[in-house]
């Protein structure tokens, strides 16, 4: 059992690159999410999907864009990178939102220089 | 802002004793979730209290519900060193539709050997 999968774990881009995170999940859920943990901030949600086709903005949504073509894949774009963005990602899922337990991948720690 | 804010920010006790850790949240809810995260690594599901439950045990583990005062506890009785770890409240706000699942700031929890 795979569980949520992120890649990279870890990744260092300068300013202005853009990437994708990448967030994989085996368990045929419907609601996925993308959150970034700074110091002191706790988890933050950047957007979050309800199922394949449909995407909707969380608490921090600027600079980064999501689409969900599957149910087992929610990638995160980061369009043009800047050191604001310097966090650890987390990717969660869940059967649906809030009711039932969400399962978290092992985070991507992104800096930006 | 975020919904759930998490009391005290940090706690340090002696193996054996108790641990209690609050959540303070801002709108109605139909569930509360609380989390651990250890360093470095993503969270793990611990316990879902409902909003008509008032309180709910597992293993080491008692949460309780207040919705009148929008808060909840988690106790974690006689704590051992492997629980220091990073403790988080979670919940969905109601009514906003948007299914947004909104952790709180976290608990960081040391236990002395």
């Amino acid at each position: 059992n795979a569980g949520v999968t992120q890649t990279p774990k870890f990744q260092v881009l300068k300013t202005g690159q853009s990437m994708t995170l990448q967030c994989a999940q085996d368990m045929n859920h419907e609601y996925m999410s993308w959150y970034r943990q700074d110091p002191g901030m706790g988890l933050r949600l950047i957007h979050y999907s309800v199922g394949a086709g449909i995407t909707d903005q969380g608490e921090v949504p600027n600079g980064y864009n999501v689409s969900r073509s599957t149910t087992e894949d929610f990638p995160l774009r980061l369009l043009s990178a800047a050191p604001s963005q310097t966090s650890v990602y987390f990717c969660a899922s869940s059967y649906s939102v809030g009711n039932t337990e969400a399962f978290f991948g092992q985070g991507t720690r992104l800096t930006v220089v | 802002s975020q919904q759930g804010e998490e009391d005290p920010q940090a706690l340090s006790i002696q193996e054996g004793e108790n641990a209690t850790m609050n959540c303070s949240y801002k709108t109605s809810i139909n569930n509360l979730q609380w989390y651990r995260q250890n360093s470095g690594r993503g969270l793990v599901h611990l316990i879902l209290i409902r909003s008509n439950e008032r309180e709910k045990h597992s293993g080491r583990l008692r949460v309780t519900l207040d919705t009148s005062k929008k808060s909840s506890s988690l106790l974690i009785t006689a704590s051992r060193a492997a629980d220091t770890a990073s403790y988080f409240c979670a919940t969905d706000a109601v009514p906003s539709g948007t299914y947004k699942y909104i952790f709180g700031t976290g608990t960081r929890l040391k236990v002395l050997a």
